[in-house]
């Protein structure tokens, strides 16, 4: 079976610090990969979403970076941390083709302070 | 685009009552539609699909929905609402363009009162 992994789980940053995200997903191969930031009571914004290796696209103009150096793995990177992006961000998959549902990692909480 | 809403971004119910969480959606092709759960802290979870085969689709938890192509809804129900319930509800639509995006509404925290 699947299983998708997000960490860390929670983050305190400093405003103007770097940041970096990992995700990984098992069990499949070549799946479509996104970042959602969820504030709150604000819903999910789609951040980047991915559907093979080095192959990005941006959603929202933001001083956020997203990468995919391998198949089952998505990095959501900053250089320099604003207040802003405090959020809770979740990962996802999904298998792409005529799959639409997509399954989501359990979230890293960050606290840019 | 595709496009979600759902009123009322806070629902209380009582714990036995029926649970009913408004869906409607905006699509210019066959959409997939979805609900997931969020419970506090964690990511979503799917909690049922409706993928143009039948419309009155089942779910886990007692949870289900139907599609209503001549209302653009996708409702959710549940008969008897249970304490465990108390978490945020989206509903979701297929993006017609590429890459198996979803749109999100922006949820229905549920609330359950003994």
């Amino acid at each position: 079976s699947q299983t998708i992994h997000q960490w860390p789980a929670t983050l305190v940053q400093p405003v103007g610090s770097p940041l970096s995200l990992e995700c990984t997903v098992e069990g499949t191969s070549n799946p479509n990969l996104y970042w959602y930031r969820q504030a709150a009571g604000r819903g999910l914004q789609l951040l980047f979403y991915s559907v093979g290796i080095g192959q990005i696209s941006s959603e929202v103009p933001q001083n956020l970076s997203a990468s995919r150096p391998q198949d089952r793995q998505f990095i959501l990177s900053s250089k320099k941390l604003l207040l802003s992006d405090s959020g809770f961000y979740l990962c996802a998959w999904n298998l792409g083709g005529n799959s639409y549902e997509q399954y989501f990692g359990p979230g890293t909480r960050l606290t840019v302070t | 685009a595709q496009s979600v809403t759902q009123l009322g971004s806070h629902v209380s119910v009582s714990e036995g009552a029926l649970v009913l969480l408004r869906c409607n959606y905006s699509s210019s092709v066959p959409p997939y539609l979805f609900w997931y759960v969020q419970y506090p802290n964690q990511g979503l979870q799917l909690l049922l699909k409706y993928t143009s085969a039948a419309t009155l689709v089942k779910g886990i938890n007692g949870f289900e929905a139907e599609f209503k192509k001549s209302e653009t809804s996708f409702h959710l129900t549940k008969p008897s609402a249970h304490m465990s319930d108390a978490a945020e509800y989206f509903c979701a639509v297929s993006e017609e363009y590429g890459n198996n995006r979803l749109a999100f509404g922006k949820g229905n925290q549920v609330v359950v009162i003994p």
